[in-house]
């Protein structure tokens, strides 16, 4: 099973600033099979990216991912107040697992 | 566009089985891939299984042995079932549609449903 860690776990930062989240997988997952979600509180989880780099649709430009091999990022350009939540990566590789989380907060 | 709404009861007793639906609307369930995930409260996600809509089925290891998924397309629904319940399987429990990669190739989940808690307690 491919295990992700995310890192950091808690990311404290003002609206404007850009984030900058990793998602690191035990192996290697093949053809960047990777997604990231955002999960707001009392909320499901919604779809930003998947491939690696490719954005859901009707999510902002300012999300972008990239990586390969054992190591994703998810890039927020410029924090929105409503972007303030919960990120997961999940890999699809090798069966579906998830990381554990980087909660973005305010600063 | 597709919407998903988990239904069941909100508390189990323990060793007893969990029973959800999830109801597909402004879609048909067919031609797709259809999954549980859940989530303890406070912690992260943890994929179920899947079902294609022919009946197909792929279950995660850990829960194999306790899950059952199924699908009704006539009444554009499928349903997860969890034996022997404890304590640790209490949890947010959401559907939604899995993507596939290629054929029969699992990606990514896309729409989600907005959750069901279900409390495993005596």
């Amino acid at each position: 099973e491919i295990v992700l860690t995310q890192s950091p776990g808690t990311l404290s930062l003002s609206p404007g600033e850009r984030a900058t989240l990793s998602c690191r997988a035990s192996q290697s997952v093949s053809s960047s099979y990777l997604a990231w979600y955002q999960q707001k509180p009392g909320q499901a989880p919604r779809l930003l990216i998947y491939g690696a780099s490719s954005r859901a649709t009707g999510i902002p430009d300012r999300f972008s991912g990239s990586g390969s091999g054992t190591d994703f990022t998810l890039t927020i350009s410029r924090l929105e107040p409503e972007d303030f939540a919960v990120y997961y990566c999940q890999q699809y590789g090798s069966s579906l697992t998830f990381g554990p989380g980087t909660k973005v907060d305010i600063k | 566009q597709v919407q998903l709404q988990e239904s069941g009861p909100g508390l189990v007793k323990p060793s007893e089985t969990l029973s959800l639906t999830c109801t597909v609307s402004g879609g048909s369930i067919s031609s797709y891939y259809w999954s549980w995930i859940r989530q303890p409260p406070g912690k992260g996600l943890e994929w179920i299984g899947y079902i294609y809509y022919s009946g197909s089925t792929n279950y995660n290891p850990s829960l194999k042995s306790r899950v059952t998924i199924s699908v009704d397309t006539s009444k554009n629904q499928f349903s997860l079932k969890l034996s022997s319940v404890t304590a640790a399987d209490t949890a947010v429990y959401y559907c939604a549609r899995l993507l596939m990669v290629y054929a029969h190739s699992p990606g990514w989940f896309d729409p989600w449903g907005q959750g069901t808690l279900v409390t495993v307690s005596s």
